[in-house]
């Protein structure tokens, strides 16, 4: 079955220590995105690429670092430069960025900092 | 700018109830909403989707009906289970995904 895997489920780092956070998708979308969820709010957008080898910042892209080197592939690093970075990770794709298309999520990455 | 408003809960009903989540938006141009459900420890899973005004999405006994007069997209479901406990949230595209900030959904049996 085609979808979005995320790695780790749980990740847990010391303050001052990068993370990188893993989304592989095998459904063969154009679109990834990177959301941001964090207790009884919705979801924000901190970076979402259209095509390999480009990526745009989205709503709260401080502190954080993507690339997108191979279509079903787009890492998250989460850096020390992240104020408050203890949050649930979520990816997403989508078959292309049009109006029509909904995004599919992976099951998500609990990052715990302290 | 473009905003999607939900309301608040949780939201508690008993089995077989009927429930209405409320969900309005604001958008400058002609948007495809969204609903989304959202179990304990998981990602977010589509459940149904419109398109253009008058369409209904419907899926697993859900409903919504896009209504551009009164720019709304609330969920229905006419009997809820208790597997039906989950965070649902409602969604427009224009250019972007938009969220709310979800609803809680809880059943009591």
């Amino acid at each position: 079955d085609g979808g979005i895997t995320q790695s780790p489920k749980y990740l847990f780092r010391k303050e001052g220590q990068n993370v990188t956070l893993s989304c592989e998708q095998n459904l063969n979308h154009d679109a990834m995105y990177w959301y941001r969820q964090d207790p009884g709010q919705g979801l924000r957008l901190i970076y979402y690429s259209q095509i390999v080898n480009d990526f745009q910042k989205g709503d709260i892209a401080e502190g954080y670092s993507v690339s997108r080197e191979k279509k079903e592939s787009f890492p998250l690093t989460v850096t020390s430069a992240q104020k408050n970075p203890t949050a649930f990770y979520l990816c997403a794709s989508s078959i292309a960025p049009d109006r029509a298309s909904p995004l599919h999520f992976g099951n998500g990455t609990r990052l715990t900092v302290t | 700018g473009d905003s999607v408003t939900q309301m608040e809960g949780p939201v508690t009903l008993s089995e077989e109830a009927f429930l209405t989540i409320n969900c309005t938006y604001t958008a400058t141009g002609y948007p495809s909403l969204f609903w989304y459900v959202q179990y304990p420890g998981e990602g977010l899973q589509l459940l149904l989707k419109a398109t253009k005004a008058d369409d209904k999405g419907s899926n697993k006994g859900f409903e919504a009906t896009y209504r551009k007069e009164t720019t709304s997209f609330h969920l229905e479901k006419g009997s809820v289970q208790v597997s039906d406990s989950a965070v649902y949230f409602c969604a427009l595209t224009i250019n972007k995904f938009y969220f709310g900030s979800g609803t809680k959904l809880n059943v009591k049996p």
